[in-house]
């Protein structure tokens, strides 16, 4: 079964260093995008990617973060001066196009930043 | 704007018992997708329900899907100490990018 795959599983960084988060979407699919889950709290989605641009960002998406799709099959997170409080679990997800399609999450990047 | 909530917060229950985990949101839904999370780790799906739908089953799980009173609710039958884990339902738009809105899920525990 195909499946979203994310690197790397853990990245430690400093306070003030930009990190790229890397995602490698399935094939097929469409829709693309980045959530964020806070330790002991829920997944919050950060934005949505379709057709070589952003659909949809929430307002945690501010000018630090930016996202990329450079070759067609890996789908980047930036963040361009992390501070402490971006240390989280992001998860990349992609989908199909039409309604009935259901969101493939990959496993998640643990960012720590100290 | 859309939100999902998971009641309730916390469960903890004896292995072999049922636990049962609802799920409310506010607007039209495509899909409501059910997720299993242990600490700290990724999310497993583990079961979607469309909207068309009322009643899903896969193993010891069973999910049903009320449109009109927009809830769902998970079903864990015969429960297990290796169910211990955060359970979240996930809800998309009807219109738009289908991004997913998260509950704030139930931290479900299972005493052997």
């Amino acid at each position: 079964e195909p499946e979203v795959t994310q690197t790397p599983s853990h990245q430690v960084t400093q306070m003030g260093q930009e990190v790229i988060l890397r995602c490698v979407p399935i094939s097929n699919h469409l829709y693309f995008y980045w959530y964020r889950q806070i330790l002991g709290q829920k997944v919050e989605f950060l934005v949505s990617f379709y057709n070589n641009e952003i659909s949809e960002k929430s307002e945690i998406f501010d000018d630090q973060f930016s996202v990329e799709r450079p070759d067609g099959s890996n789908f980047t997170l930036k963040i361009r001066s992390t501070k402490l409080e971006d240390s989280a679990m992001y998860f990349c997800a992609s989908r199909n196009q039409g309604p009935s399609y259901e969101q493939y999450f990959g496993p998640g990047t643990r960012l720590t930043v100290t | 704007s859309q939100q999902g909530e998971e009641d309730p917060q916390a469960l903890s229950i004896q292995e072999g018992e049922n636990a049962t985990m609802n799920c409310s949101y506010k607007t039209s839904i495509n899909n409501l997708q059910w997720y299993r999370q242990n600490s700290g780790r990724g999310l497993v799906h583990l079961i979607l329900i469309r909207s068309n739908e009322r009643e899903k089953h896969s193993g010891r799980l069973r999910v049903t899907l009320d449109t009109s009173k927009k809830s769902s609710s998970l079903l864990i039958t015969a429960s297990r100490a290796a169910d211990t884990a955060s359970y979240f339902c996930a809800t998309d738009g009807t219109a738009g990018t289908y991004k997913y809105i998260f509950g704030t899920g139930t931290r479900l525990k299972v005493l052997a």
